[in-house]
């Protein structure tokens, strides 16, 4: 079967730095997104990964490693806005997307 | 990227009703993708809808239990029929819109949370 795991919920401070790991084990690999999605609202797109390494951009970075079935996102300077869920999402080899059950982010100033 | 608006945003029904959710887009898109998120669990894909066709529906969906409604390239409804409180969650519309390195990405509506008492 196909699995994404991601860790439930996470606690950080303001102001600091989080990783948020994204394990996956699925039938071929076309890519890997990461969404944020604060409660009661739509889920946002905040990156894509489909070469092994890392994309920066601003305050957010995801990694890839396609060997080892693992990304994460990493949160820089940490603000009371970023509490959200982070969604996992990785395309098979039909390019149907399987999602995690998303990983909720509390920061605590 | 597309805006996409939901209604209703939330509702409170009855065992055995059924429901019609709306999605409306501001511009005009081939596919729209219809989810379920259920509190703690993943996004779950129940159908993708095209104009001028029925909708392809997942494993453990079905058309009647959960029919689709796509009468433009703008708009699209999702029913939840004979509703039991298996069905209380978020549904969530969704377009893809733009491309990164050749994947779309996808643009959500806000979702219509319901509750089936």
């Amino acid at each position: 079967g196909q699995n994404i795991d991601q860790p439930t919920e996470m606690t950080a401070t303001e102001g600091a730095i989080v990783q948020i790991n994204c394990t996956y084990q699925t039938s071929g690999f076309n890519g890997l997104f990461w969404y944020q999605q604060h409660a009661g609202e739509a889920p946002t797109f905040l990156s894509y990964n489909v070469l092994d390494g890392l994309e920066e951009k601003g305050r957010f970075s995801s990694f890839l490693s396609r060997s080892k079935g693992y990304s994460y996102l990493l949160l820089k300077e940490l603000q009371m806005k970023d509490s959200a869920s982070y969604l996992c999402a990785v395309r098979d080899s039909n390019y149907q997307l399987i999602w995690g059950a998303g990983t909720k982010l509390i920061i605590k100033p | 990227s597309a805006v996409i608006s939901q209604k209703p945003s939330r509702d409170i029904c009855q065992r055995g009703t059924s429901l019609t959710i709306q999605c409306q887009v501001d511009s005009q898109v081939t596919m729209m993708f219809w989810y379920r998120q259920q509190p703690g669990q993943s996004l779950t894909l129940i159908a993708t809808a095209n104009q001028g066709s029925e909708a392809t529906y997942e494993s453990g969906f079905v058309i009647d239990k959960f029919p689709i409604s796509r009468p433009n390239l703008t708009f699209s409804t999702l029913t939840v029929s004979n509703m039991s409180p298996e069905d209380s969650s978020i549904y969530l519309c969704s377009v893809a819109t733009g491309a990164i390195s050749g994947a779309n990405v996808l643009t959500f509506g806000a979702g219509s949370r319901l509750t089936v008492l």
